[in-house]
Formats: C-alpha cells, structure tokens, sequence
C-alpha cells in the first residue's frame, strides 16, 4: 500500500504569500495518478489539480502542481483570502485505489 | 447539472446497519467508476471503496472490507454503500465521488472530479 505523507501538517501565511504543500509518497506515483484537492469547512472536496500538474476546469492559473516519483508540490503563487482551506493529495497508482495524505491546512497568519 | 446526492445517514447504535444511498444525476451514471470516501470529525479524508462502471469489480478499505459493501444500480442511476456492525469508528461524513478516467498522450489520468455534499453517519449508544 502507497501511503502519502504530506506536509507541513498547517502553513501559516498572509494573503499575498507564496503557499508550497509537499506530498511525499512511500513507493514511486505515476504523474498521472496523482491529484490535489481543496476542502473548505463544512464542504466537500473540490478537485483542483490532476497528472499531478494539470489544473481542473475553473482552477485559477495562481495554482499550480509539480513533482515525480516520490516528490510532489502543491504550490499557491500568491494567497487570495478564499484559499486558505485544507489540501489533500491522493494517489490511483496502486489498490487500495484512492489513498489520500493526511492533509496541509494552509491558516492566515 | 452533474449532480450527487447521498442520503440514508443518521444517529445509530453500535452493531446496527445502515445503507447509504448516492443518487447520481445530470450525467451518464453507467459509464463512471464511483467511490466512497469518508471524513470522521475533525480529521481528514479516508478512501472507503471503489466500483467498476458496470459493477463486476469493487474494492474496499481493509478497515471495512468484510462489514462495507460498495454496489450500484445503474437502472436507477444509484450507488450504494451498506454499512454492517457499525462501530463508534465509523463515525464520518460520507461522500460519493465520480471517477474520471481521460486517455490523453497515451497515459490514463485519474481523478474524483464530482462529490456529493455528504452523508453523516454517527455510531453512539
């Protein structure tokens, strides 16, 4: 089973600022297979990125994805005040089919 | 609109069932893989199960694999998840979400692209 490790666990920043979310996987993930979600309080998950860098439809271009293998970022360019949320990446490489990281709350500082 | 509604959760004592229902809509139901994907309170998401499009494979978490059962109905544009010996750990809110599978540049792409609002399952005597 992949497990995913993201972090920091929470990311304390003001609007403006440059947010970078790490998720790290235990075994190799296909770019393809990898996917980042955003959740805000009391909703559920929004997709925000796919093939680990391919922005959602609607997604603003100030997100973006990278990374490969083992290594893979979440990167927010510059904070609007509706970003600040949890973000979740998950993984289709291997069953179970679905695994998700534990989280990275991104708080105003 | 594409749309996912679940239904079937509430309040609930330790070792009773419960079947959660998510009623798909705005979309062709029989041409998806579906999932379900659950949140206890205050923690973050947990992948529950997973349906092939027409129903022949399923998956499911080793948590629940032998009390969870993922189905559909493809007739009625429904996903099912029956819950059996419930436990204070099953606790959650419960999402359906559509699979989205794209053939692009030769790789498969993968990803949750529509969730329903949720269905709270609470387990306490």
């Amino acid at each position: 089973e992949i497990v995913l490790t993201q972090s920091p666990g929470t990311l304390s920043l003001s609007p403006g600022e440059r947010a970078t979310l790490s998720c790290r996987a235990s075994q190799s993930v296909s770019s393809t297979c990898l996917v980042w979600y955003q959740q805000q309080p009391g909703q559920a998950p929004r997709l925000l990125i796919y093939g680990a860098s391919t922005r959602a439809t609607g997604i603003p271009d100030r997100f973006s994805g990278s990374g490969s293998g083992t290594d893979f970022t979440l990167t927010i360019s510059r904070l609007e005040p509706e970003d600040f949320a949890v973000y979740y990446c998950q993984q289709f490489e291997s069953s179970p089919p679905g695994t998700f990281g534990g989280g990275t709350k991104v708080e105003i500082k | 609109q594409v749309q996912l509604v679940e239904s079937g959760g509430g309040a609930v004592q330790p070792g009773r069932s419960l079947r959660l229902s998510c009623a798909a809509s705005g979309f062709t139901f029989r041409n998806y893989g579906m999932h379900w994907v659950r949140q206890a309170p205050g923690k973050g998401l947990e992948w529950v199960a997973i349906i092939s499009s027409d129903g022949s494979s399923r998956d499911h978490t080793d948590t629940v694999r032998g009390r969870f059962t993922i189905s559909r109905d493809n007739s009625r544009n429904t996903l099912y998840l029956q819950i059996n010996s419930l436990r204070a750990e099953d606790t959650a809110v419960y999402y359906c979400a559509r699979e989205e599978v794209q053939w692009l540049a030769g790789y498969y792409y993968y990803a949750l692209d529509v969730w329903g609002q949720g269905t709270t399952v609470i387990v306490s005597s």
